[in-house]
């Protein structure tokens, strides 16, 4: 089945720094999406990308897909408190999802 | 709108037991699936139901049984519990619409065996 794994595993950065999660397989994927779990939740879809190249937008995040469709990211802009979570990203018919990357942002 | 429901919230099992977990979907959504998630690692996928039948299984051992119910409320079974089933168990929803279906995740049921 298709693997994706993400890097880094964890990122501290202090409110206001960037910050940036990268989801790798080593196949050609379907799609890609997007997860954000808070600490003690769960998973909350975020974005689904498609297309080869594929740029969206929301608010400070912005998501890429790569042009072999075998990469993704996700980069948040000037990071807040809120940001606070664990970012997964999901391939196929939402079977497999990555590693995740716990981000901590320090006040 | 109610979203995606689970019961028990938490549950204390033994060695050898066998646990149920039960989910209703989100009002219209034909499709459940089963995630485990380990702290510390994604949810790893367990089973695929779609209008009561399976469509997808993980590599989990034939311990773990799944069924979905005609109104699209499912449960999961896991038999003969291991200390290594620990974990929290989320259920998700997604509405019709093929590959890319956003799925929305319950609250989860957090089972610790002992």
């Amino acid at each position: 089945g298709q693997q994706v794994m993400q890097i880094p595993q964890y990122q501290h950065v202090q409110e206001g720094e960037d910050f940036t999660t990268y989801c790798n397989s080593s196949t050609t994927l379907s799609n890609i999406q997007w997860y954000k779990q808070r600490p003690g939740g769960h998973p909350v879809f975020l974005i689904q990308l498609v297309k080869s190249g594929e740029v969206k937008k929301q608010k400070r995040l912005t998501f890429q897909f790569g042009e072999a469709k075998k990469n993704s990211s996700l980069h948040i802009t000037a990071t807040q408190t809120t940001d606070v979570g664990t970012y997964f990203c999901a391939t196929g018919n939402q079977f497999y999802f990555g590693t995740g990357t716990s981000l901590t942002v320090i006040p | 709108d109610a979203g995606v429901t689970q019961s028990p919230t938490h549950l204390i099992k033994t060695r050898g037991q066998h646990v149920t977990l039960r989910c209703s979907p989100i009002s219209g959504h034909k499709s459940v699936s089963w995630y485990q998630q380990v702290l510390g690692q994604g949810p790893q996928f367990i089973f695929q139901y779609y209008e009561k039948e399976e469509r997808g299984r993980g590599n989990f051992p034939d311990r773990f049984s799944a069924r979905q119910f005609p109104n699209y409320s499912s449960e999961l079974n896991v038999n003969a519990l291991l200390l290594g089933d620990s974990a929290l168990y989320l259920c998700a929803s997604s509405p019709p619409g093929g590959l890319g279906s956003p799925l929305h995740f319950g609250n989860g049921t957090r089972l610790t065996v002992t």
